[in-house]
């Protein structure tokens, strides 16, 4: 099973700031990959497909990019809204549903 | 709007059955696969079942598998997790997610969520 992993666990950011958050996958999973964000008590949310596809309503100052193994989501200018923990997932290999990062939780410096 | 809504959940012992459903609405069920998705309390996120847009084919995590059981009815734009000889650890927030691409035969992205609903296995 493919392993993803996420980095750093926390990133401390001040509003405004840029935010840059890391995806490396065990072996190559093409640009499947996709950016959730999780606030509190709240479900997850899509926020990037196929890589570097926005979903849709998500705002411009969320980008991804990235090929094969690593992979990276930037927020250009950190909203409070943005403070939450981003996961991500490989849809490329076994199983159907994929797998999941363990998660970089935002938070307020 | 596109909305899935989860319900089903409860406190239950260990080795005993809970069965989850998940209503959706605002697309067009049938031609979309669909997952359940589960979260530990202060965990991450652990894909446990999905269910073909059509039924032909179910898969599921190697944690659940003999023990889940997925389905749905299209007729009633509802999904469906049969939990059987539950366990501590299954305790979970369970989500349903719509898959990215209508009528696909490949598994992608999971869009949207429904809110959850909480399973708690303790004796």
């Amino acid at each position: 099973e493919i392993v993803m992993t996420q980095s750093p666990a926390t990133l401390s950011v001040s509003p405004g700031e840029r935010a840059t958050l890391s995806c490396r996958a065990s072996q190559s999973v093409s640009n499947n990959l996709a950016w959730y964000q999780q606030n509190p008590g709240q479900a997850p949310r899509l926020l990037i497909y196929g890589a570097s596809t926005r979903a849709t309503g998500i705002p411009a100052r969320f980008s991804g990019s990235g090929s094969g193994t690593e992979f990276t989501l930037t927020i250009s200018s950190l909203q409070s809204e943005d403070f939450a923990v981003y996961y991500c997932q490989q849809y490329n290999h076994w199983p159907p549903g994929g797998t999941f990062g363990q998660g970089t939780k935002v938070e307020i410096k | 709007q596109v909305q899935l809504v989860e319900s089903g959940g409860g406190v239950v012992q260990p080795g005993r059955s809970l069965r989850l459903s998940c209503a959706a609405s605002g697309f067009t069920f049938s031609s979309y696969g669909m997952h359940w998705v589960r979260q530990a309390p202060g965990r991450g996120l652990e894909w446990v079942a999905v269910i073909w847009y059509d039924g032909s084919n179910k898969h599921y995590a190697d944690s659940v598998k003999g023990r889940f059981t997925i389905s749905r009815d299209n007729s009633k734009n509802t999904l469906y997790l049969q939990m059987n000889s539950l366990r501590v650890e299954d305790t979970a927030v369970y989500y349903c997610a719509r898959d990215g691409v209508p009528a696909a035969i490949f598994t992608s992205w999971f869009d949207p969520w429904g809110q959850g609903t909480l399973v708690t296995v303790s004796s």
